[in-house]
């Protein structure tokens, strides 16, 4: 199940099961999404982003979900494994040119469980 | 194999000492490096954009005097904490923006842990 810790909400889920982690954003001018995988002591890991004008974005087991109505973002893990074990952030930005600053958000830790 | 590396990777030192981190983007030039802070447990917060040949923009409640910043070069961002003390004890991380023909693409260092004894 899925509970509030005193920082990081956990998530956790059998091994082989599909997993679900939620995020919400707060700057309505985003327009690009990222979500990173972090393991311990380690730096961010690109999983996969979308773009404002999609609402759905697939990769290898893992898929994005982007709501802008609500501001709303998920990623989906399908059959998870041991390895998937980590905390996972989405982050936004605003594209536009130069680089501008990406934000990162809470942060869940995700525990498969064998 | 790692684009953006980070020097050094752990690093302890006194109260009140200064201590430099590097952050180098490896194959690629990067005129806007980015600084994390990270605590236990807790989200990457965003301290500084560096900009080569440039003053480093702070964000809100970061000390630009304690926390120095310096971009010298394409490739090379370094933090310096200064007169550091124990609740500067943390995970910092940096980034780099590599721009492409599809736009830019952000990269992460592996981060550089500091502790402040």
């Amino acid at each position: 199940g899925e509970s509030v810790g005193l920082h990081l909400p956990t998530l956790s889920v059998q091994e082989g099961d599909n997993s679900i982690i939620n995020c919400a954003y707060s700057n309505s001018a985003s327009d690009y999404f990222i979500w990173y995988k972090q393991e311990s002591g380690k730096g961010p890991q690109f999983i996969i982003d979308i773009r404002s004008n999609m609402d759905k974005r697939q990769g290898q087991r893992v898929t994005v979900l982007l709501n802008k109505t609500v501001k709303h973002l998920s990623l989906q893990i399908a059959a998870t494994q041991p390895g998937d074990s980590a905390v996972y952030f989405c982050a936004e930005k605003e594209m536009g040119p130069g680089a501008q600053k990406l934000v990162f958000g809470q942060g869940t830790r995700l525990t498969i469980n064998p | 194999g790692a684009v953006v590396s980070q020097h050094p990777s752990r690093v302890i030192c006194k109260s009140g000492t200064s201590v430099k981190i590097e952050c180098r983007s490896l194959d690629f030039q990067a005129t806007t490096m980015f600084w994390y802070r990270q605590f236990p447990k807790q989200s990457l917060m965003l301290m500084a954009t560096s900009n080569e040949g440039s003053k480093a923009t702070y964000e809100q409640g970061v000390e630009k005097d304690k926390f120095l910043i310096n971009h010298a070069s394409l490739t090379l961002s370094t933090l310096t904490v200064t007169s550091a003390h124990p609740e500067d004890s943390s995970f910092y991380i940096c980034s780099a923006s590599r721009f492409g023909a599809s736009g830019n693409t952000i990269y992460f260092g592996e981060g550089s842990w500091l502790t402040v004894v």
